[in-house]
């Protein structure tokens, strides 16, 4: 079975400086990732996904994710953080074939400074 | 722009009342999935159906149900509501392209209080 672990419950950035936010899953092939963001009373918005092919994976709103294979790692970046952006961010992995249930982590809630 | 709906948004009822949660999907969809989402936690799969006639438990569905008649609609019924059911719920939908699901739709979810 596939877990995803997303190890910053919170992260605080002021408006303009770059973000990283951190996600590690662990499954035993390559899976699908994705990352999706949650604004307050609103549901799950996709930002970007990672089927295949390249690793450096672009979405909307500015933000881009790399696939690390070799650290189980897919981060999301964006290089300049709007106030707009503050919301919860979630990594999910999915696995190919088969019934696919998506795991989805626990979030991590970014707070943007002005 | 994805269209799946949620009715209602925002409930308060009383213990030991039966409730439905509505969900619509427009895209044609045949995968669905009824979420549970806690502040701070990851979304607890309840239920989810690979098309009409098809429903499977997640790992939170003891106490719901969900059918699938329509392709389009996958309500979820809580026979008895409590207060450990205050929640927000979230459906979503996918669809099977190239042999795998590809990513999952979320409608906006309802916001249960239980009093």
């Amino acid at each position: 079975a596939q877990s995803v672990t997303q190890p910053d419950i919170h992260i605080t950035v002021s408006e303009g400086a770059s973000l990283e936010l951190r996600c590690n899953y662990s499954y035993g092939a390559t899976p699908y990732l994705f990352w999706y963001v949650q604004s307050p009373g609103q549901g799950l918005q996709l930002l970007l996904k990672y089927f295949s092919g390249d690793t450096l994976v672009q979405g909307i709103k500015g933000f881009e994710a790399e696939f690390k294979r070799s650290q189980s790692s897919f981060n999301l970046r964006k290089p300049s953080v709007h106030w707009s952006d503050a919301a919860e961010y979630f990594c999910a992995v999915g696995a190919r074939g088969g019934s696919y249930i998506p795991t989805f982590g626990r979030g991590t809630s970014l707070i943007v400074h002005p | 722009e994805a269209d799946i709906y949620q009715t209602p948004r925002y409930l308060v009822i009383g213990t030991g009342k039966k409730i439905t949660l509505e969900c619509s999907q427009t895209m044609g969809h045949d995968k669905m999935y009824w979420y549970q989402q806690d502040p701070g936690m990851e979304l607890h799969l309840i239920h989810y159906s690979y098309g009409v006639n098809s429903t499977e438990k997640g790992d939170l569905s003891s106490e719901s149900t969900v059918s699938r008649i329509r392709t389009e609609h996958f309500p979820l019924t809580l026979e008895s509501a409590r207060p450990s059911h205050t929640s927000q719920y979230l459906c979503a939908s996918s669809v099977k392209t190239g042999g795998s699901y590809n990513e999952q739709f979320f409608g906006p979810g309802t916001r249960l209080t239980v009093l």
